[in-house]
């Protein structure tokens, strides 16, 4: 079955870069868009961007070009997102989805991202 | 960036009652319109894809409406288990944007 496994929480200092994952199992990697959305208390969820594995294509939202970096790693089916910059405005939950068609079908398990001097 | 008007924002239902969520947004998105369920501290979850097509294992109960600039998400008999907050979330122009939640618990 389709699963994708998250990297673990991350506690960042203000300036600093994350790199969060997304391991996929189940499924073609390379086929199917991973989607990445932010989710604030109070902020609801945001769509950050995708990037098709097999390709390396991305398509970023323009609030988040220059803070947020996607890249895939198709030898062991894993993705990947990196934060930059980081401020308290960055500190949420961050969720790596897998879409299909027109929905994001698959959610991975979310990573706590918080920041804090 | 198309905006998805969530209502209600919350709302309290009792055991066994119909319940229905809307969006609308604030131009035509064709039916690429798709509704998650998220419980507290967990992912979100695949009800609805295309405005009206159930996901794989969704109870019966759960059911998609809409065309257009106008959606629903309707659930027939509120079952405890259905205590949660619900987004909609559309996809039919980039980039994607998600109503702002739905809050619903038992009365």
């Amino acid at each position: 079955q389709v699963q994708l496994q998250q990297s673990g929480a991350e506690l960042m200092k203000p300036g600093a870069s994350v790199k969060i994952s997304c391991k996929a199992t189940g499924y073609t990697f390379s086929s199917y868009w991973i989607e990445w959305v932010k989710q604030r208390p109070g902020h609801g969820l945001e769509w950050i961007g995708e990037i098709l594995p097999g390709s390396g294509s991305t398509n970023y939202n323009e609030k988040f070009k220059g803070k947020a970096t996607f890249t895939a790693d198709t030898s062991s089916n894993t993705a990947y997102m990196q934060l930059s910059s980081l401020t308290s405005e960055d500190s949420a939950v961050y969720y790596c989805a897998r879409a299909t068609g027109a929905w994001f079908a698959y959610w991975g398990q979310g990573t706590l991202v918080t920041v804090s001097a | 960036d198309i905006k998805m008007t969530q209502s209600p924002s919350s709302m309290y239902a009792s055991l066994g009652e119909r319940v229905t969520i809307t969006c609308k947004a604030s131009q035509d998105i064709k039916s690429y319109l798709s509704w998650y369920q998220q419980k507290p501290w967990k992912s979100p979850k695949t009800l609805i894809y295309y405005a009206t097509s159930l996901a794989d294992g969704v109870p019966s109960r759960f059911s998609g409406s809409g065309s257009g600039q106008d959606y629903s998400l309707t659930i027939s008999s509120l079952e405890s288990d259905d205590t949660a907050t619900y987004y909609c979330l559309q996809h039919g122009e980039s980039p994607p944007t998600f109503g702002a939640g739905t809050k619903l618990e038992l009365k």
